[in-house]
This record gives structure tokens, sequence and C-alpha cells, in this order.
């Protein structure tokens, strides 16, 4: 079964800290994606990699940056976390085929 | 416009179908995917449509593409209280990206 998993389903932390999101894909997937889902919005792409150390921008970066040292591992970075960065952030693994698999998801809430 | 336009929420009574609409922007996207969220889970793929494709059916979902609008709706048969997720629309654009639409909210009421 493929599977992607996410270092934790719930994180608080307080406005101005380091956050580290982690996410781990078992399918030797060359793609992964992060995400942040809100009300209304739906999902907005932050960033995504093509490849091991290899990063691009998605459609809201601003206030975020990447980091993929190993293929499994796509880590999502805040470096300064501010309270409009509360939200649900998904990621997400995919090969070559059509379909993208998400992980559950971790809710991070900033105060 | 840039967005993928779904309605925000949607109610159906058990045992009817229900309908979903996705409205997306991207004449040359090459796949168009229904996703599934279920309450506190990340999004599973239900099912898709290849852009040259009108119809594509799946046990009790039915897919339909009007290229020329740029419309995809999803038609669930005899919706049943499992049914209760937010429904995501996605285009996949240029280099494969996604682009996901707002989401509908699907509701059952017994």
């Amino acid at each position: 079964d493929v599977k992607v998993t996410q270092s934790s389903r719930y994180l608080v932390k307080r406005t101005g800290e380091k956050v580290f999101l982690e996410c781990v894909q078992d399918m030797d997937h060359e793609n992964m994606f992060w995400y942040r889902q809100d009300p209304g919005l739906g999902l907005r792409l932050i960033y995504f990699s093509y490849d091991v150390k290899m990063k691009e921008k998605g459609d809201i970066p601003e206030g975020y940056s990447v980091s993929r040292e190993k293929k499994e591992r796509f880590s999502l970075i805040l470096e300064s976390a501010s309270t409009n960065q509360t939200s649900m952030y998904l990621c997400a693994s995919r090969e070559s085929s059509y379909e993208q698999y998400f992980g559950p998801g971790t809710r991070l809430t900033v105060t | 416009g840039e967005d993928v336009e779904q309605s925000l929420f949607l109610s159906v009574r058990e045992g009817d179908s229900s309908v979903i609409n996705c409205t997306y922007t991207d004449s040359s996207s090459t796949y168009l995917y229904w996703y599934k969220q279920e309450p506190g889970a990340g999004l599973q793929l239900l099912t898709y449509i290849f852009s040259n494709m009108d119809m594509k059916q799946d046990q009790r979902l039915t897919v339909l593409l009007n290229k020329k609008d740029k419309h995809l709706s999803l038609r669930i048969a005899d919706t049943q209280t499992g049914d209760s997720a937010i429904y995501f629309c996605a285009e996949a654009r240029g280099n494969e990206k996604l682009t996901f639409g707002t989401g509908t909210r699907l509701t059952i009421i017994p």
C-alpha cells in the first residue's frame, strides 16, 4: 500500500518560532508537494520538488522554505511563524502517472 | 480567471443523486481529477478523466467533461451517508502541477 506520512497531526506553535513540518513517502516518487488548505480557498501550492535538492516555488511561497536532502523526505520550514500561517498543511507525492497521493495533513495553530 | 471554481456546499437526501460541478481554466489541461476528503483525513483520488474524453463511468460515479465550456461534473448515484465529505476538482496544467478548486462540502440528509 502506498504511503505518505506527516510527522504530526496537530501542532501548536508561538509567533516567531521556527517550525519544521516533515513528510516522508515510501513509493520512491520523484515529485513531492506541499499545500496549505484553508476553508473557502481550497488547496494552494506552496512549494514542490522534482528531485533531490531541487525545489520550485508554488503559488504562495512567501514565509516558507523547503528542504529535500533525500528522495523520500520533503520538509516544509516556517522560518518565523505568524498567525496567518495557521492552517492545514498537506504533503503529496507523485510519480509520472496520473495519481497524486496525499498525507493525512498537519493542522498547525500559531498563537 | 485563474481559479478553478466550485460551489462551497451541497446538501442531498440519502438515496438521491448528487451532482458536484466545477469550472476549470486551462483548455490545455491534460487530466482532470476528482478527489474526496473525509473528515480529519488527506485527499484520496476518486476518479479522473483524460481531456479527450467526454464521459467516464465507474460504478456509482459518472464524470462529465464539457471542454467547450471548461465544465466538469461529478455525479454520485444513490448517495449514501458515507459519501459525506469535501470533494475537490483539480486540473493538471502545463508541467503537471495540479491546481485545485475550493472544494464542495457534500452533506447527506437522512
